[in-house]
């Protein structure tokens, strides 16, 4: 277990909505990233937040947003749900300029 | 476009049988290559691999880096069912993002 966590588990919401999903870091990593995991695809690079910074960002719009807070925690907000935005949301936490991603259990969302 | 591509996709064996997953990449930069296992949700460290360090094992599972071919290869000898899960490989071009392939989907069957 790595100790990140993440909540809620599963969440199910319709098209248009909005969505917050939170991450808790492990103890002493105070970076934190964001995966959008499609059915039978790999984890896709949504951003990576450190000092309560975004520090880079991958091909997703702006209706995908994020904060870090000072205890590295971190929040997902996803604006005007797609059907498509249906997906497990995987956070995971590392300590700046090392190479090892640790990763939470994920929340699934279901937008119906 | 930077890319990783896992091979199979899916694996189907026997316990105590052997098993060979790819993974090839196309990367701008590369500082790292990792291995995850992905039982249901949460992905799990397996192996990371760096020009310093190219081979690695634990227990059954041994990895090897070619950087001159662009490919790794994770090697699980003596498979359990417990070994099934979702293998993902992933490069780290040194920014801040992993790049993952779509993952290799083992079953071990009793």
């Amino acid at each position: 277990e790595t100790g990140v966590t993440q909540s809620p588990t599963h969440l199910i919401k319709t098209r248009g909505q909005q969505v917050t999903l939170r991450c808790s870091s492990q103890s002493g990593h105070n970076t934190v990233s964001w995966y959008q995991q499609a059915l039978g695809q790999g984890p896709q690079f949504i951003f990576q937040y450190y000092r309560e910074e975004e520090n880079g960002r991958g091909n997703f719009p702006p209706r995908f947003s994020g904060l870090q807070f000072p205890n590295y925690s971190s929040e997902l907000n996803v604006n005007a749900l797609e059907l498509d935005d249906s997906a497990l949301y995987l956070c995971a936490s590392s300590l700046a300029l090392e190479n090892i991603q640790y990763f939470g259990a994920g929340t699934r969302l279901s937008v119906l | 476009e930077d890319k990783v591509v896992q091979s199979p996709l899916s694996l189907v064996v026997h316990e105590g049988d052997t098993v060979t997953l790819n993974c090839s990449y196309e990367v701008t930069n590369f500082r790292s290559l990792l291995w995850y296992k992905q039982e249901k949700k949460a992905p799990t460290f397996l192996f990371m691999l760096t020009s310093s360090g190219i081979e690695k094992k634990s227990g059954r599972l041994s990895s090897i880096l070619d950087k001159k071919e662009l490919f790794s290869i994770l090697n699980i000898t003596a498979t359990q069912t417990g070994d099934s899960a979702v293998y993902l490989c992933a490069v780290f071009p040194g920014t801040y993002k992993y790049i993952f392939g779509t993952g290799t989907r083992l079953k071990v069957l009793a």
